[in-house]
């Protein structure tokens, strides 16, 4: 799976967008985009996923360069419960079915201030 | 509550003795995924089946880390002898994978086990 860097922390004040950027550039052309999150002391919860195209669901929304070396998901109203990591992921997916399990980095951590 | 569901949700152990954890899937729910997670670490893939069938194990920390799913629902996780450097969050996943579907994984609470 491509490796993906993100920064290491960010700031947002609540009400605001948060803008989490992400760059895959050796993504390949059958890797997934997955978006995770981890509140403290929590399992990582799904956020949302995306190939090529933007994606949006109730959650967030998540926008892939058209070279898919980058993305950014977006959280359009941030609130003091959206403080916690980030984790962008590239994973490969085919028809035949992934393999293995998802490779975490250390994410973004998220700080919404009031 | 139709999430994953993870026993223990703690666990302190002392070191040289045995651990079992267990994890629910979401129902019919056919992958399950075992990882594990240290402090300040993203979550480290160590498993996984599919059904009752394990079609990953290379990643197991050590020989003494095994897993069962034996009716390919619940899973256990077991740690033989364990060790200081075994404490960690232990996370299950699981998803479904079919002809449309992306294993889009869902996580329980973990395990939080502590070896004195």
């Amino acid at each position: 799976d491509a490796k993906t860097t993100q920064p290491t922390s960010m700031d947002c004040a609540e009400g605001r967008a948060a803008n989490l950027p992400c760059n895959h550039s050796t993504i390949s052309g059958n890797e997934y985009v997955y978006w995770y999150r981890q509140i403290h002391s929590q399992g990582p919860q799904y956020i949302i996923h995306g190939l090529k195209n933007n994606e949006t669901n109730e959650m967030a929304s998540l926008i892939i360069t058209e070279d898919r070396k980058s993305s950014t998901l977006i959280l359009p109203h941030a609130t003091l419960r959206d403080t916690a990591v980030y984790y962008c992921i590239v994973r490969v997916w085919n028809s035949g079915g992934g393999a293995d399990g998802l490779t975490f980095g250390k994410g973004t951590h998220l700080i919404i201030q009031p | 509550d139709t999430g994953v569901s993870q026993n223990p949700r703690h666990k302190i152990t002392k070191r040289g003795q045995n651990v079992t954890f267990r994890c629910d899937p979401i129902s019919e729910h056919n992958r399950l995924y075992w990882y594990r997670q240290t402090l300040g670490q993203g979550p480290e893939f160590l498993t996984y089946f599919q059904n009752e069938a394990q079609l990953e194990k290379s990643r197991l920390l050590s020989d003494r880390f095994s897993a069962e799913r034996p009716k390919g629902s619940f899973s256990t996780l077991e740690i033989q002898r364990t060790e200081q450097g075994d404490s960690a969050m232990y996370l299950c996943a699981s998803s479904l994978v079919s002809g449309t579907s992306t294993d889009t994984q869902y996580f329980g609470p973990g395990t939080r086990l502590t070896v004195l």
